[in-house]
């Protein structure tokens, strides 16, 4: 059964900062791994998709990367801002079910 | 913008009572649209995949008969929450991809703001 874990729970950090998010997740077939980013009460905005084939993925000061043999992917965030504020969530879509299997996310909050 | 438009954002109903949700594809044609619950601080779980013409997929532990799916259209699919329970106040979000077929691998998923059921 594919499991996926987000650490940290929650962090707390000042404007400016580099961030690294952590997502594991327990079996590696897999056809994709994607970050989400939820905003309280509202739905979610995906933020970046990294194919079971590739390696990292960047969008603006975004960057995820996948090391699918070992199960897990990274988030960095470069010079965090306030608006950066969110729950972010990692989920993968498990070959073997064809269903997209959350984290439990991290809560973010940068502060100025 | 947005791609994936839900309503209501918010229903307060009695018990007993049945509460539909909408979730449209705005500028897209999608076959397969996925409904998701979210308890307070706990990750999405997946209730049922929605099949364009078809029937719905539920997932394991979720009642068809309480939680009705109808995708009536390519970019309209509904859940109805009948004689609706306190226990059923959660916070529900559908989503839909562009892909073509029954699911894109290569496409992300686009998720409506969701719905924050009460249920008095």
């Amino acid at each position: 059964k594919q499991e996926v874990t987000q650490i940290p729970a929650a962090l707390s950090v000042p404007e400016g900062e580099n961030l690294v998010l952590n997502c594991s997740f327990t079996d590696s077939a897999i056809y994709n791994l994607q970050w989400f980013r939820q905003d309280p009460g509202k739905g979610l905005t995906s933020l970046l998709l990294i194919q079971s084939s590739q390696r990292e993925q960047t969008s603006g000061r975004l960057n995820a990367s996948l090391d699918k043999s070992s199960g897990r992917s990274t988030l960095y965030i470069a010079a965090s801002q306030p608006g950066d504020s969110a729950t972010y969530l990692c989920a993968v879509l498990s070959y073997n079910t064809d269903k997209l299997i959350f984290g439990t996310g991290t809560r973010l909050q940068v502060f100025p | 913008g947005a791609v994936v438009s839900q309503h209501p954002s918010r229903v307060i109903c009695k018990s007993g009572t049945s509460v539909k949700i909408e979730c449209r594809s705005l500028d897209f044609q999608a076959t397969t649209m996925f409904w998701y619950r979210q308890f307070p601080k706990q990750s999405l779980m997946l209730m049922a995949t929605s099949n364009e013409g078809s029937k719905a997929t539920y997932e394991q532990g979720v009642e068809k008969d309480k939680f009705l799916i109808n995708h009536a259209s390519l970019t309209l699919s509904t859940l109805t929450v009948t004689s609706a329970h306190p226990e059923d106040s959660s916070f529900y979000i559908c989503s839909a991809t562009r892909g073509t077929g029954t699911f894109s691998y290569n496409s992300p998923l686009h998720f409506g703001n969701g719905t924050r059921l009460t249920v008095t």
